[in-house]
């Protein structure tokens, strides 16, 4: 069966490391999207992709990276983890725009 | 960019009663209309979505119905069971985007 899946489940590291949470989807979609989930401001998009080698910046990208160089996979990467991107990271793609998204099972990243 | 709100952010209500929660949202070329269920420690879930050229889709005991002059749309649940007691998202999306911006969430708690 298709799936989407997120490693690691959970990641500890240290403010100032570069950190990359992996995401790896089998649906074939183009469409692919990260977002981050902290209480009380429930899921803000951190970066996109509509394709291979096509990226963009969602609301909150500040400190954060994403490479698309196959259909499969959408890497995000904390340049300099801060202790303010600790958080619960949700990858997702999508078929097309009549389609909802399908979640991958989340990172939950705590940067000390 | 859209703008999204949902009422209430927080609903409690007793096993067997319905609930109701709304979003509004900004962007009237929005054309897509999910909801979303997560559940404590999950992933999202798609539950039901409807398009702009319906008015009401219904699924067993949920159903979505939308209100485009007003740029409403709201998630109903009938029956309520412990089960549905969840954090519910809506996330209205626009013709020319595939991404998703989430409401920020509606805590449902149903009591037994």
């Amino acid at each position: 069966d298709a799936e989407i899946t997120q490693s690691p489940r959970h990641k500890i590291t240290e403010t100032g490391r570069q950190v990359t949470l992996a995401c790896h989807q089998t649906w074939n979609h183009n469409n692919m999207f990260w977002y981050r989930q902290d209480l009380g401001h429930g899921l803000r998009l951190i970066h996109y992709s509509y394709g291979v080698q096509d990226t963009n910046k969602g609301e909150v990208s500040d400190g954060y990276s994403v490479s698309r160089s196959n259909t499969e996979d959408l890497p995000l990467t904390l340049e300099s983890a801060a202790s303010s991107q600790t958080s619960v990271y949700f990858c997702a793609s999508s078929e097309s725009i009549g389609y909802g998204y399908t979640f991958g099972s989340g990172t939950r990243l705590t940067v000390v | 960019g859209e703008n999204v709100e949902q009422h209430p952010s927080t609903l409690s209500v007793q096993e067997g009663d319905s609930a109701v929660i709304k979003c509004t949202y900004s962007d009237s070329a929005s054309n897509y209309f999910p909801w979303y269920k997560q559940e404590l420690g999950k992933r999202p879930q798609l539950i039901i979505d409807i398009r702009s050229n319906v008015g009401e889709k219904k699924d067993q005991r949920i159903a979505v119905t939308l209100n485009k002059t007003a740029k409403h749309f709201s998630l109903h649940i009938t029956e309520t069971q412990p089960e549905d007691s969840a954090v519910y998202f809506c996330a209205p999306r626009g013709d020319s985007s595939y991404k998703l911006i989430f409401g920020s969430g509606t805590r449902l708690l149903v009591r037994p």
